[in-house]
């Protein structure tokens, strides 16, 4: 099983600041990392996939890089509506594996 | 517009059964995989099941393996989870997830919550 590993934990923003979020395979995954928003109470939401990619309607502030074993989530300028849980997930081997998540909270 | 609507949750006792279903619509169902995904209270996501289009690959998660089944039927465009031996570990919301090879968990449902105690 492919072990994700996200960090930090937690992550203390200031609104407008920027925020970068890491996110560690265990082994290569080529592309295949996709980033997930979630709000409390709320279903996750697919933010990027293939690594880099931002799924239909998502800000252009929310980007993505990485290839291979490592992964990163950028927001570059953080919004009210920004704070929230991240979650990175593989989707290159079975079972498909998701990081603890990072919660993004006002600083 | 995708919405997948998941129900079926409930409170169920420990060894207990339990079929969760999700209605799909919005998309053409019979083309894609799917995925359930859960969330036990206060923690991470949690991959459970995946099933393909034709329902010819079915995978599970170690967790579940040998106790849950996932079906699906194309026709009624619905997705299912059949739970059996319930513990106190499977107590979760469960969300049924749309799944594309090149995008991943494109679409989610609301979730549903299931809960097994005595």
């Amino acid at each position: 099983e492919v072990v994700m590993t996200q960090s930090p934990a937690t992550l203390s923003v200031s609104p407008g600041e920027r925020a970068t979020l890491s996110c560690r395979a265990s082994q290569s995954l080529s592309s295949n990392l996709a980033w997930y928003q979630q709000k409390p109470g709320q279903a996750p939401r697919l933010l990027i996939y293939g690594a880099s990619t931002r799924a239909t309607g998502i800000p252009a502030r929310f980007s993505g890089t990485g290839s291979g074993t490592e992964f990163t989530l950028t927001i570059s300028s953080l919004q009210s509506e920004d704070f929230a849980v991240y979650y990175c997930q593989q989707y290159n081997n079975w079972p498909e594996t998701f990081g603890q998540g990072t919660k993004v909270e006002i600083k | 517009e995708v919405q997948l609507v998941e129900s079926g949750g409930g409170l169920v006792q420990p060894g207990g059964s339990l079929r969760l279903s999700c209605a799909a619509s919005g998309f053409s169902f019979s083309i894609y995989s799917m995925t359930w995904v859960r969330q036990a209270p206060g923690k991470g996501l949690e991959w459970v099941s995946y099933i393909s289009s034709s329902s010819d690959t079915v995978k599970y998660a170690d967790s579940v393996t040998g106790r849950f089944t996932v079906s699906r039927d194309n026709a009624k465009n619905s997705l299912y989870l059949q739970m059996t031996s319930l513990r106190a570990d499977d107590t979760a919301v469960y969300y049924c997830a749309k799944k594309d090879w090149v995008k991943g968990l494109d679409s989610w449902g609301q979730g549903t919550l299931v809960t097994v105690s005595s």
